[in-house]
């Protein structure tokens, strides 16, 4: 079944620097585009980043530009965000999925912690 | 930017009634690019409607999407226990996706 699981997440202090790993399976990686969306505590969702199939393709929410960088390897079917000079208000639930005009499937999430 | 305002914010109702939920956009979106998710408690959202309109896989038939323009429409036709959740929209245009804030389903 089509699966995406996420790694990585914990607990960094402000400035810090860390990265998300998705792993995916069940389906064809390399013909979807892919998004990471977040979810802060008890708040709504907030979409971060997309990345094309191909990876030549590739926008950020205004909130993490210049800071975070998506990519993949498709031959090893994993979807990445470095996040670099994080704040407190980077904390949140880190969500991976899958693109066809809208998300589906979801990973259960990683959980990042930006606090001193 | 656009920006998808949902209401109410909260709905309070019963199982066996019926639902009906907003989203409101400042601006035209295209139905091929709204669409519908819910989310319970400790876990991850999950694609109910796409297109607007259309439900995705093993979604049941109580759930239904309406709408176009700026004005879209989740309908869940008789609560069932499980459906107590929190339901967002979604668009996306100009390279950018943007949620509603959620509507809150809570059991009365």
């Amino acid at each position: 079944q089509v699966q995406l699981v996420e790694s990585g997440g914990g607990l960094v202090k402000p400035g810090g620097s860390l990265r998300l790993s998705c792993a995916a399976s069940g389906f064809s990686f390399s013909d979807y585009y892919m998004s990471w969306i977040r979810q802060a505590p008890g708040k709504g969702l907030e979409w971060v980043s997309y990345i094309s199939s191909s990876g030549t393709t590739i926008h950020y929410a205004d909130s993490v530009k210049g800071r975070f960088t998506i990519s993949r390897d498709n031959a090893k079917k994993s979807l990445y965000l470095q996040m670099n000079s994080l704040r407190a208000e980077d904390t949140a639930v880190y969500y991976c999925a899958r693109e066809v005009n809208c998300f589906d499937p979801w990973g259960q999430g990683t959980l990042v912690t930006v606090s001193s | 930017e656009i920006v998808l305002t949902q209401s109410p914010g909260t709905l309070s109702l019963s199982p066996g009634e019926r639902a009906t939920l907003s989203c409101r956009a400042s601006q035209t979106v295209s139905s091929t690019y709204l669409a519908w998710y819910q989310q319970k408690p400790g876990q991850a959202p999950r694609l109910l409607i796409s297109g607007a309109s259309s439900r995705a896989t093993g979604i049941p038939d109580r759930f239904s999407g309406s709408g176009s323009g700026t004005d879209f429409t989740l309908t869940i036709s008789r609560l069932e226990p499980e459906d107590f959740a929190v339901y967002y929209c979604q668009q996306f245009v100009s390279s950018r996706y943007t949620f509603g804030q959620g509507t809150k389903l809570e059991i009365k």
